[in-house]
């Protein structure tokens, strides 16, 4: 069974920082794109990072671009996303999701999500 | 950037079949996927590609795609049905991934 968990949100005062962790099972990690995907209280998904299946390439929203990192880690089987300055506007649900990219484009599955917080 | 435009909200009554639809320029080179989200829960795929359904969902979950557009069209409406529905697509650069705005649908 294919689960990922996602940790690490909480409160934070603006421009500090955050590290969120995706632990992933029942799949093999390494051979997949992972996404980070966000979700603002009351408002639709949107799209934050991701990262290609050997950790090699790395794209970014343009909000978050300079200020988020995402990284993975194969022996753990764990994607990580590295959130540094951050805004009140950041304040959302983040989601990791697994992605199948040969052939069509699409995330078959989803964590449950972990609320960060950004506010003094 | 791309972007996907989706009708804010969208009725339907019980038993009828419903048109949910995504329009953007990405969508003339890449296929759309969609999402239903209920509330407090995470998004789930429903409908990826061509003519794609993941195991589980039921067969009254079905989807075209015109130019510019994608419809995910649900063939008699439960009320199990109501959520949030969100379609996906790479953006024409390829190297970012965009959604549309989502469609909250309601069954009457």
């Amino acid at each position: 069974e294919v689960q990922l968990v996602e940790s690490g949100g909480g409160l934070v005062q603006p421009g500090g920082s955050l590290r969120l962790s995706c632990a992933a099972s029942g799949f093999t990690f390494s051979s997949y794109w992972m996404h980070w995907v966000r979700q603002a209280p009351g408002k639709g998904l949107v799209w934050v990072s991701r990262i290609n299946s050997d950790g090699s390439t790395t794209d970014y929203a343009d909000s978050v671009k300079g200020r988020f990192t995402i990284s993975r880690d194969t022996a753990k089987n764990t994607v990580y996303l590295q959130m540094n300055s951050l805004r009140a506007e950041d304040t959302a649900v983040y989601y990791c999701a697994k992605c199948v990219s040969t052939g069509w484009y699409y995330f078959d599955y989803w964590g449950q999500g972990t609320l960060v917080t950004v506010s003094s | 950037s791309s972007e996907l435009t989706q009708d804010p909200a969208v009725s339907v009554a019980l038993g009828q079949t419903v048109r949910i639809t995504c329009q953007g320029d990405s969508l003339r080179n890449y296929y759309a996927s969609w999402y239903q989200q209920k509330p407090g829960q995470a998004p789930v795929l429903v409908f990826y590609g061509k003519n794609n359904r993941p195991s589980g969902i039921p067969d009254r979950f079905s989807g075209s795609s015109s130019g510019n557009t994608v419809s995910l069209t649900i063939t008699g409406a439960q009320a199990e049905d109501e959520a949030d529905y969100y379609c996906n697509s790479r953006d024409s650069s390829a190297h970012h991934v965009i959604f549309g705005g989502g469609t909250k649908l309601t069954v009457l």
